[in-house]
């Protein structure tokens, strides 16, 4: 049971819009702690793909975009391509009173259509 | 180009220790926080412990929290984990990436990580 809640799986045709959704509470994207998303194509290591709940790194197309209200957060992906079919989690902090640490979300497989 | 290269994995019975290595290139690697993230068979990515950049901080995931101990040394651009009363729940590719800078310890997103080393725990 991960302490950030994704949809096990999306799906979408070629040149679409899809979005993934990242819920949490109140002791981490609430908190408000800010929110980083991974893309993992099988068998390779994650890749960042936004940091600081809508930054871009360089070289992530702009197509990829990320929101967050709340305690939770968004990854949209627009105009869907086939080499978008991979894995895609979500991470933020988690502060309680029993501890303090890295969260990330179940994972979300896309798949194109 | 900044680089990951993890080593130490291998298969070992329950109750057995290992030690994970983890070398850094491409970046100054002193000025970066730490973490090691592994990810069992056919599971998502789970969080197993930061470092801070100068050692002053370490913390854990409740799952290994005890039996693990993250550590690095600057001078050598390396990362570490020990391992100790493995577990068959252990078994996972173990990644370490870095903690990006511009963040309080712990918050920080990896936009650097290693290939994996895999780690199998059984009998």
């Amino acid at each position: 049971q991960s302490v950030l809640t994704q949809p096990p799986s999306v799906s979408g045709a070629p040149g679409q819009r899809v979005t993934i959704s990242c819920t949490g509470s109140g002791s981490n994207i609430g908190s408000p702690y800010d929110v980083h998303w991974y893309q993992q194509l099988p068998g390779t290591a994650p890749k960042l793909l936004i940091y600081g709940n809508t930054n871009r790194p360089s070289g992530v197309p702009d197509r990829f975009s990320g929101s967050k209200s709340g305690t939770s957060a968004s990854l949209a992906i627009t105009g869907l391509q086939a080499e978008d079919e991979a894995f895609y989690y979500c991470q933020s902090f988690d502060s309680s009173l029993s501890g303090s640490g890295v969260v990330f979300g179940g994972g979300t497989k896309l798949t194109v259509l | 180009q900044e680089h990951l290269a993890e080593s130490g994995g291998g298969l070992v019975k329950p109750g057995g220790s290992l030690r994970l290595s983890c070398v850094a290139s491409g970046f100054t690697f002193s000025d970066y926080d730490m973490r090691w993230i592994r990810q069992a068979p056919g599971k998502g990515l789970e969080w197993v412990s930061d470092i801070s950049s100068s050692s002053r901080y370490t913390n854990y995931a409740d799952a290994v929290k005890g039996r693990f101990t993250i550590s690095r040394d600057n001078a050598k651009n390396s990362l570490f984990l020990e391992m100790n009363s493995l577990r068959v729940e252990d078994t996972a590719v173990y990644y370490c990436a870095n903690s990006g800078g511009g963040y309080n310890y712990g918050q920080g997103a990896s936009d650097v990580w290693g290939q994996g080393t895999t780690v199998t725990v059984s009998s």
